[in-house]
């Protein structure tokens, strides 16, 4: 049973449109969510991450928006750069007993940004 | 950023050997490292947690006699994938834990390797 769901695998758009990249969740207890994006053969890295108590996170191009109602979160990047492509992994924070977190990740979403 | 490596980048081996993948944090020091493994066009799926001087957590389904992880130091974890087989090629990332983080940056958040990408023939 999969907790974070992203349904699309791919998205392509047009440099300096905005990309969207959704991402759905089913545990309630989740603390933060986080976006990373990885190239291939390479590790993730750190994007972007939210509070579950917040529903707006900005940093430069990139905003996470939260909506705990509906349990779903959008990454939303504008506008868009070519560099921007690459495999977007959605990932939640949660607690897994002791004094551990683990982070439970989507499948990822390929965003192919066109010049 | 905090760096994390990972030592082999990549790794062939024939089916019944013992591999050894390290995974060292290089400007921090992690009580807490994570071992993950990928496989095509699936999610990062959780091996085990590693505390630093105590055994390791697995997650449900991962055999700890076969996947063997020791965190002996605050800078270092190894996983030794013991006879491994061909269903054990996979990529393997490791993370490790800068915990404490203010301004945004997410609780307990993650440094990832670089991978490894594990053959075994």
């Amino acid at each position: 049973d999969q907790q974070v769901k992203q349904n699309s695998p791919s998205l392509s758009v047009q440099e300096g449109r905005i990309s969207i990249l959704n991402c759905d969740y089913t545990n309630s207890m989740f603390d933060y969510f986080l976006w990373y994006k990885k190239y291939p053969a390479e590790g993730p890295t750190f994007l972007i991450s939210i509070s579950s108590i917040k529903d707006k996170n900005e940093d430069g191009r990139f905003t996470v928006f939260l909506n705990k109602s509906a349990k779903h979160l959008s990454l939303h990047i504008v506008p868009s750069q070519p560099g921007d492509s690459a495999v977007y992994f959605c990932a939640a924070l949660g607690y897994s007993g002791g004094s551990n977190y683990k982070l439970t990740f989507g499948k990822g979403t390929l965003l192919t940004v066109n010049p | 950023g905090a760096v994390v490596s990972q030592h082999p980048s990549r790794v062939i081996c024939k089916s019944g050997t013992s591999v050894k993948i390290e995974c060292r944090s290089l400007d921090f020091q992690a009580t807490t490292m994570f071992w993950y493994r990928q496989f095509p066009k699936q999610s990062l799926m959780l091996m085990a947690t590693s505390n630093e001087g105590s055994k390791a957590t697995y997650e449900q389904g991962v055999e700890k006699d076969k996947f063997l992880i020791n965190h002996a130091s605050l800078t270092l974890s190894t996983l030794t994938v013991t006879s491994a087989h061909p269903e054990d090629s996979s990529f393997y990332i490791c993370s490790a834990r800068e915990s404490g983080l203010a301004g945004g940056k997410g609780l307990n958040e993650q440094f990832f390797g670089p991978g490894t990408r594990l053959t075994v023939l």
